[in-house]
């Protein structure tokens, strides 16, 4: 079946380093999403990408979709404290498939 | 605007007795609905989905069981735990056709 991978699966970071998740699929992928869960909180929905090398920015976040859109990555500059929390990738492989989790990746800031 | 509720946002119970967790959603409707566990510092593992009233799939085998009386209503059941079933549950609701998933406060369940 589809499988959906992160790496690494925890990174701990000095607070004002960069920070990089890869996401990868066993299959390609119609979409993929990303989320944040904060500790002790629930996911919570970041960004879609849908286009073949889609890159998308929200402020020192940025997310590219691979050119065979079977793999992504969330790249975080200048990291803060805000930042910690588990990040997930999901994909799907068509709009009428269910989406698949990636196991997350951890972020640790060291202030 | 559209919103997510669960209830009890936790609950600690002996093994062997009975599970009702419940989740509603609101400003939206015909919503697909997940049930979600996560055991402490692991990933999301999908339990069961629903895309309309009475058809629920389940994604695992184990004694837990869902049910969609309503349209917006998802309700997560056992009638016996075991310790194993002790995690974070998350409900979540997407769109048809649009796969944003977005997730209730969750209940946190100690089974003892």
């Amino acid at each position: 079946g589809q499988q959906v991978m992160q790496i690494p699966q925890y990174q701990h970071v000095q607070e004002g380093e960069d920070f990089t998740t890869y996401c990868n699929s066993s299959t390609t992928l119609s979409n993929i999403q990303w989320y944040k869960q904060r500790p002790g909180g629930h996911p919570v929905f970041l960004i879609q990408l849908v286009k073949s090398g889609e890159v998308k920015k929200q402020k020192r976040l940025t997310f590219q979709f691979g050119e065979a859109k079977k793999n992504s990555s969330l790249h975080i500059t200048a990291t803060q404290t805000t930042d910690v929390g588990t990040y997930f990738c999901a994909g799907m492989k068509t709009s009428y498939d269910k989406v698949i989790f990636g196991p997350g990746t951890s972020l640790s800031v060291i202030p | 605007s559209q919103t997510i509720h669960q209830w009890p946002a936790t609950l600690v119970q002996p093994v062997g007795s009975p599970l009702s967790l419940e989740c509603t959603v609101e400003g939206t409707s015909n919503p697909n609905l997940y049930w979600y566990r996560q055991a402490a510092g692991r990933g999301l593992q999908l339990l069961f989905y629903s895309v309309g009233i009475g058809q629920i799939s389940s994604e695992v085998p184990q004694n837990l069981s869902a049910s969609r009386p309503q349209d917006r209503q998802f309700i997560l059941s056992s009638k016996k735990l075991l310790l194993s079933d002790s995690g974070f549950y998350l409900c979540a609701w997407e769109a048809v056709g649009i796969s944003e998933q977005y997730f209730g406060p969750g209940t946190r369940l100690t089974v003892t």
